[in-house]
């Protein structure tokens, strides 16, 4: 079946550490998003890629990168510069406005 | 810019009552696409329904039914004869049309306690 597969499911990291939060779909969509969600906040986008190898930046990109090689895939990497980067992540692609498709999302916790 | 509103934090109702969320939003855009998503335990994103900004019909499915006026910006969701399931996060979204525009942006969430 088609769909996106986020992995790890959860993610715990050390202080000043990078990690990398994978996201990949097998549903042959060009676009594909990252949001964060925190408690009382709703989902906020960080960084979204229309086609291989270009992406731009949402509403809180800083301290986040991504990259967008293949289709495929659309992996996030939360740097040392994120300051507070304890949230729930959620990977999306859509093909239009019509079709969006999440995945089940990494929570990520600094200990 | 574009923004959703769900002003109803929290709201908990006995099972078998009706319940309506609340969702307002702001665009400038003249063709845009709206959402509801439903968030579980599980935090998996469920979706709900898609409306398109030119099909102001309200549409019922099964207990579900949704409420789009346009003149209030308002696109609310009614929850008839709710049941423990429905307990859960729902999320109104708005997109804008157009390539390179279709990111969402959501409202801050609903929580829904359906108490048996």
């Amino acid at each position: 079946d088609g769909g996106i597969t986020q992995s790890p499911k959860y993610l715990f990291r050390k202080e000043g550490q990078n990690v990398t939060l994978s996201c990949e779909q097998n549903l042959n969509h060009d676009a594909m998003y990252w949001y964060r969600q925190d408690p009382g906040q709703g989902l906020r986008l960080i960084y979204y890629s229309q086609i291989v190898n270009d992406f731009q930046k949402g509403d809180i990109a800083e301290g986040y990168s991504v990259s967008r090689e293949k289709k495929e895939s659309f992996p996030l990497t939360v740097t040392s510069a994120q300051k507070n980067p304890t949230a729930f992540y959620l990977c999306a692609s859509s093909i239009s406005p019509l079709g969006y498709t999440f995945g089940s999302g990494t929570r990520l916790t600094v200990v | 810019a574009q923004k959703v509103t769900q002003a109803q934090t929290e709201i908990s109702v006995v099972e078998k009552e009706d319940v309506t969320l609340d969702c307002v939003y702001e665009t400038r855009d003249t063709t845009y696409y709206l959402f509801w998503y439903k968030q579980p335990p599980s935090g998996e994103l469920v979706f709900l329904i898609r409306r398109n900004s030119f099909d102001e019909q309200n549409e019922i499915s099964g207990r579900y039914s949704w409420n789009f006026q346009k003149s209030t910006s308002s696109f609310n969701f009614t929850i008839t004869a709710s049941q423990v399931v429905d307990s859960a996060v729902y999320f109104c979204a708005l997109s804008e049309a157009g390539f390179g525009n279709e990111k969402l942006t959501f409202g801050t969430g609903t929580r829904l306690t359906i108490i048996p």
